[in-house]
């Protein structure tokens, strides 16, 4: 299948605001997804935004589609040590398939 | 709450060996998948259920088929373990709605190593 691309590392200072990017593949998917997945545990859904749609914001999070570069992006203000996670972008295929990125592992320092 | 249970945690399994991989859910939804995790490649899809006894090819089916008899149970076989089969396996369940959203469950995940 084709890929959904992301940037392997990611690495802020507590407080700073973090912006995880992701490229993907199908334009014709309908929704695309921001999933946090913490140590030993499995992936829970964090924000979805519908293709139609440029911006999303809930809380602390911000969620930038540019739908003519295939080009998600999830912004994550005043980022906090709990923030520490991998992040995975999906995309929604045809009518439920979905397909995730390679993931951006967070870190956020002191 | 939603709850997708994988049978394991932990497996070790030989090579050649026939391992079973199970995954229940208990909201009545339509759609599984399987998926395996490896760093630096993501999240990458093995098989996907939208229905009993349907199934869908992923990117990476190679080696591996899958059982859906009930909506509940999706499960993960191995037909013959490599040592290129160690990995992270995840099992998630979503409603079917077409033209909506759909929030994906994941269970835990087994991590398997085949020696």
């Amino acid at each position: 299948g084709e890929d959904v691309e992301q940037s392997l590392f990611l690495s802020v200072r507590e407080g700073d605001s973090s912006v995880i990017n992701c490229t993907y593949t199908d334009s014709s998917s309908t929704y695309l997804y921001w999933y946090k997945q913490e140590p030993g545990a499995g992936l829970q859904l964090l924000t979805y935004i519908f293709s139609n749609m440029d911006m999303k914001q809930d809380q602390r999070l911000t969620v930038l589609l540019n739908k003519k570069d295939k080009h998600l992006s999830l912004r994550i203000a005043d980022t906090q040590t709990g923030d520490s996670a991998i992040y995975f972008c999906a995309e929604k295929r045809g009518a439920d398939k979905l397909i995730f990125g390679t993931g951006t592992r967070l870190q956020v320092f002191p | 709450d939603v709850k997708v249970t994988q049978s394991s945690r932990y497996l070790v399994k030989r090579t050649g060996e026939k391992v079973f991989l199970e995954c229940v859910q208990d909201m009545d939804h339509e759609n599984m998948f399987w998926y395996r995790q490896d760093p630096g490649l993501g999240l990458r899809l093995i098989y996907f259920s939208y229905d009993v006894k349907m199934k869908e090819k992923g990117d990476i089916p190679e080696g591996y088929s899958v059982s859906r008899e009930k909506k509940e149970r999706f499960s993960l076989i191995l037909e013959s373990a490599s040592t290129n089969q160690t990995s992270m396996y995840l099992c998630a369940s979503s409603l079917s709605y077409v033209g909506k959203d759909t929030e994906a469950f994941f269970g835990q995940g087994t991590r398997l190593t085949v020696v």
